[in-house]
């Protein structure tokens, strides 16, 4: 099966945007799949966090919709998750996957970001 | 948002005896009811999807079942790589949202 792989910043600083990339291989993202972003806090619960489908059709958590963007590059075989102006509740384990509508199948091994200054 | 409460937050089992887990959701999900093992430092795993359905490569000690409100994870003659955590996870209502986990460790 696929192969994912997260990468991006593991610090960054309170009211900046955190940015991450899900780097796929073994699967050409633009043929089909909704591909999704989850996030963990330290000692916390999962969270889904939004899904892109492979036409580009973006599914976003409504607490997160007004600082969240998610967009792909099928030329590079990566989507990508940008998250503005975060605080320190937005640190957490962060996770993308291969999803079946909302179901996340396949997940990358998570990439931690944390926010401090 | 749907809430997931899930119990108990730990349970404590022998190895080859019979683990049942149990995930209770705040509205109803049908059927659209998944669960996940995580191990420490891992990605969680998909078990169970719809309820019942074990994904590619679950071995058959792994079954669920429920419907509605309450949902039942059962893990039959556990063995050492089963210690883990298990969350359930509801895709009907709109978010999507996960429960809080049941830490199966040994007794």
């Amino acid at each position: 099966q696929e192969h994912l792989q997260e990468s991006g910043p593991g610090l960054v600083k309170p009211s900046e945007t955190l940015s991450l990339t899900c780097t796929v291989s073994g699967y050409s993202i633009g043929s089909g799949f909704f591909w999704g972003w989850i996030r963990q806090p330290p000692g916390k619960g999962l969270e889904w966090i939004g899904t892109i489908y492979h036409t580009g059709t973006t599914n976003y958590n409504p607490s997160l919709r007004s600082r969240l963007t998610m967009s792909m590059d099928t030329s590079k075989n990566q989507f990508s998750l940008s998250l503005t102006s975060v605080t320190a509740a937005d640190t957490a384990m962060y996770y993308c996957a291969r999803s079946e509508q909302q179901l996340p199948e396949n997940w990358g091994q998570g990439t931690l970001v944390t926010v401090s200054s | 948002d749907t809430v997931m409460t899930q119990s108990p937050a730990t349970l404590s089992v022998s190895p080859g005896e019979r683990a049942t887990l149990s995930c209770r959701t705040s509205q109803y999900v049908g059927r659209k009811l998944a669960w996940y093992q995580q191990k420490p430092g891992q990605a969680p795993r998909l078990l169970i999807y719809d309820a019942s359905t074990r994904a590619i490569g679950i071995p058959a000690r792994f079954s669920g079942s429920g419907s509605g409100t309450e949902f039942t994870l059962t893990i039959s003659g556990l063995q050492s790589e089963d210690y883990a955590d298990y969350c359930c996870y509801q895709y009907y209502n709109w978010p999507p949202t996960f429960g809080q986990g049941t830490m199966v460790d040994i007794k």
